[in-house]
């Protein structure tokens, strides 16, 4: 089983502050995707990445996929309290068929 | 665009009672997906469907979950008899394809079943 670990997994800040999220796994993953869900929702996809060192804005967001595609963070610049919500890594393993495996979640608050 | 189409959103039982989700997907999406989402955890696949195929159900608990894609359009998930820890939020969600390197196949997720077993 490939497992993906998120930290932290509580994370709440002031509005206008940066933050980072981190997904680890000891396995390689052929390509890695961020969601976010909000309270009530299904998740909705932010981003994939698929080669290693990849980095991708998407305008106060940054995501970058580690050099061995074994990792991922997330990066928000002058978080908003739009941005709260939990904050999913999934990845397609190499050894997982088309399966997609979910990390535990960023639980995300940005308080006014 | 429609999305994905869950019914009931919200659904209480007695342990040992069963219970049924429905699920549309998008309309023209090949692939339909089953995830139940443990308050506090990451979605878990349970059952993957390609047109009206299974894909993949090795995580599915076979002894009490069963689900069907009968036409290949909507889809069933069903628990009997449904246990405490089944208690969790049940997504559907489609994509065009299982081709998990084709672009743009992204997968959309409904709303969500919300079960709670007492």
């Amino acid at each position: 089983t490939q497992l993906l670990e998120q930290s932290p997994q509580f994370l709440s800040i002031q509005e206008g502050e940066n933050l980072t999220v981190y997904c680890n796994s000891s396995s390689v993953f052929s390509s890695l995707q961020w969601y976010r869900q909000e309270p009530g929702e299904g998740p909705v996809l932010l981003v994939t990445v698929v080669t290693g060192g990849e980095v991708k804005k998407l305008k106060r967001l940054t995501f970058q996929f580690g050099d061995a595609r074994k990792d991922s963070s997330l990066h928000i610049t002058a978080a908003q309290p739009g941005d709260t919500g939990l904050y999913l890594c999934a990845g397609y393993g190499e050894t997982s068929g088309s399966r997609l495996t979910f990390g535990e979640g960023t639980q995300l608050t940005v308080n006014p | 665009e429609a999305g994905v189409a869950q019914s009931p959103r919200y659904k209480i039982i007695e342990k040992r009672q069963s219970v049924a989700f429905w699920c549309n997907p998008i309309s023209g999406h090949a692939t339909l997906y089953w995830y139940q989402q443990i308050l506090g955890q990451g979605p878990k696949l349970l059952i993957q469907f390609q047109n009206n195929g299974v894909v993949d159900d090795s995580q599915l608990p076979k002894d009490r979950f069963s689900a069907e894609r009968l036409k290949g359009v909507d889809s069933t998930l069903k628990i009997q008899p449904a246990k405490l820890e089944d208690s969790a939020v049940y997504l559907c969600a489609s994509s065009l394809t299982g081709r998990r390197f084709l672009l743009g196949n992204t997968i959309y997720f409904g709303e969500g079943s919300w079960l709670t077993v007492v």
